[in-house]
């Protein structure tokens, strides 16, 4: 069964205080680490996708990266802008399934 | 549309009541998903459906539950009899193509479901 672990559960960071999200993971066979960012009473927003270990993706201040067994969301210099709840999820090769297997979820609070 | 929608955006049962939340993906994605989540907690697969194949129906909690697209576009997620440990946020998503694919999956914005 597939499991993904994301620490701490929550972090607080003042504005331009750089810091690493991680997501750790088991799958058999991944076909995706997926990264999305979450606002209150709103639906994920897709950030991206890692395929392979020592694959790395960039967005403004988010850096993704990817070992064989975990993930870091790399925030740099981040703004209050940034605050929201940082969700990771694998799909992995096993079964007839698309499904995506999430994490609970890092809550951010980035203070001015 | 340029999202996927859902409707409605809140809804409030009374224990017992049956209730049908539907989902418009983006225009042409042929995967759909539902995912139920709770309070604090990450999404949990309900069920998937590439065009009008209901492909797996795995997380479904139990046979209220059902789903259905019938003409590979909307969708409706069904509850029946509901109780109380039903109310979450229920999130359906799309992707442009079906299985084997690696694409990502783009989320509505849910609908929260209280049941009282």
């Amino acid at each position: 069964e597939d499991q993904v672990t994301q620490s701490p559960e929550a972090l607080r960071l003042q504005e331009g205080e750089s810091s690493s999200l991680n997501c750790s993971y088991t799958v058999s066979g991944l076909r995706g680490l997926f990264w999305y960012r979450q606002d209150p009473g709103k639906g994920p927003e897709f950030l991206f996708t890692l395929y392979s270990a020592g694959e790395e993706k960039e967005k403004e201040r988010l850096k993704a990266t990817l070992t064989k067994k975990e993930s870091f969301l790399h925030i740099t210099a981040p703004k209050p802008e940034d605050s929201a709840t940082y969700l990771c999820a694998v799909r992995s090769h096993t079964g007839a399934n698309s499904k995506l297997t999430f994490g609970k979820g890092i809550t951010l609070s980035v203070r001015p | 549309g340029a999202g996927v929608s859902q409707s409605p955006r809140y809804k409030v049962a009374k224990r017992g009541q049956d209730v049908a939340l539907r989902c418009d993906p983006i225009s042409g994605h042929v995967s759909l998903f539902w995912y139920q989540q709770a309070l604090g907690q990450g999404p949990e697969f309900l069920t998937y459906f590439q065009n009008e194949a209901q492909l797996d129906k795995s997380g479904l909690p139990s046979d209220r539950f059902f789903a259905e697209r019938p003409e590979g576009s909307v969708s409706t997620l069904k509850i029946q009899r509901t109780q109380q440990e039903d109310s979450a946020v229920y999130l359906c998503a799309s992707s442009s193509t079906g299985e084997g694919s690696y694409n990502e999956q783009f989320f509505g914005p849910g609908t929260r479901l209280t049941v009282l």
